[in-house]
């Protein structure tokens, strides 16, 4: 079955704090991509980042950095020294091609930045 | 390069009226999605369509929701009648192709109050 969970509904940091974003997915494909979106109060989700399952390098954007395990089937997301601009929803999304391609998404997290 | 396009950005109707959405996607993405996003969760595809043929309509409720995208380009999505269940912020994404390594870049959205 194909799934994503992002068990943190809601996380409230203070500004300059850092913040793990967990992500959690389930497919039977070898083959499959992870993605992030970020989600601001304007509506329209943003492209963080895609990763390939052969992949498990962690990447590192700024203050961005994504930790893939392949072992534990996560996909987390940190962000560093947070700041007001970054508080949004987080959407983690899995794509594969069990019985056809898909993408699915997680069910987002709420991240408020307090200053 | 301009993002996806749609309007409009909201819309209020009375239960039971017809109701239409419009998407005009990333120019040469030929692959074209709606989804459907309740509050508090993430995105759910409706349709896909590859160029103008929808290749994946499973979850889109036929009983009273339409989409076309007649010249492969722009795409409607249409509901007659609206229920009050309906009220959702529907999305519309484009993406280069149908793979599902393919990232998917999404507009701003429609957010659709039924009364």
């Amino acid at each position: 079955a194909q799934k994503v969970t992002q068990a943190q509904t809601e996380i409230s940091v203070v500004e300059k704090e850092d913040v793990t974003l967990d992500c959690v997915y389930e497919t039977r494909d070898t083959t499959y991509y992870l993605f992030w979106y970020k989600q601001p109060p304007s509506g329209e989700l943003v492209f963080l980042i895609r990763r390939n399952s052969f992949d498990e390098q962690n990447e590192i954007s700024g203050r961005y950095s994504w930790n893939f395990q392949k072992s534990t089937s996560s996909f987390n997301f940190t962000i560093t020294a947070s700041q007001v601009v970054d508080s949004a929803v987080y959407f983690c999304a899995l794509g594969d091609n069990t019985g056809g391609f898909k993408t699915i998404f997680g069910a987002g997290t709420r991240l408020f930045v307090k200053a | 390069e301009a993002g996806v396009v749609q309007s409009p950005r909201y819309k209020i109707i009375e239960k039971k009226q017809p109701v239409a959405f419009w998407c005009n996607p990333i120019s040469g993405h030929n692959t074209l999605y709606w989804y459907l996003q309740n509050l508090g969760q993430g995105p759910e595809l409706l349709i896909r369509y590859e160029n103008e043929e929808a290749v994946d309509d499973s979850q889109l409720p036929k009983d009273r929701f339409s989409a076309e995208r007649l010249k492969g380009v722009d795409s409607t999505l249409k509901i007659q009648p609206a229920e009050l269940g309906d009220s959702a912020v529907y999305l519309c994404a484009s993406s280069p192709g149908p793979g599902e390594e393919e990232t998917q870049y999404f507009g701003p959205g429609t957010r659709l109050l039924v009364l």
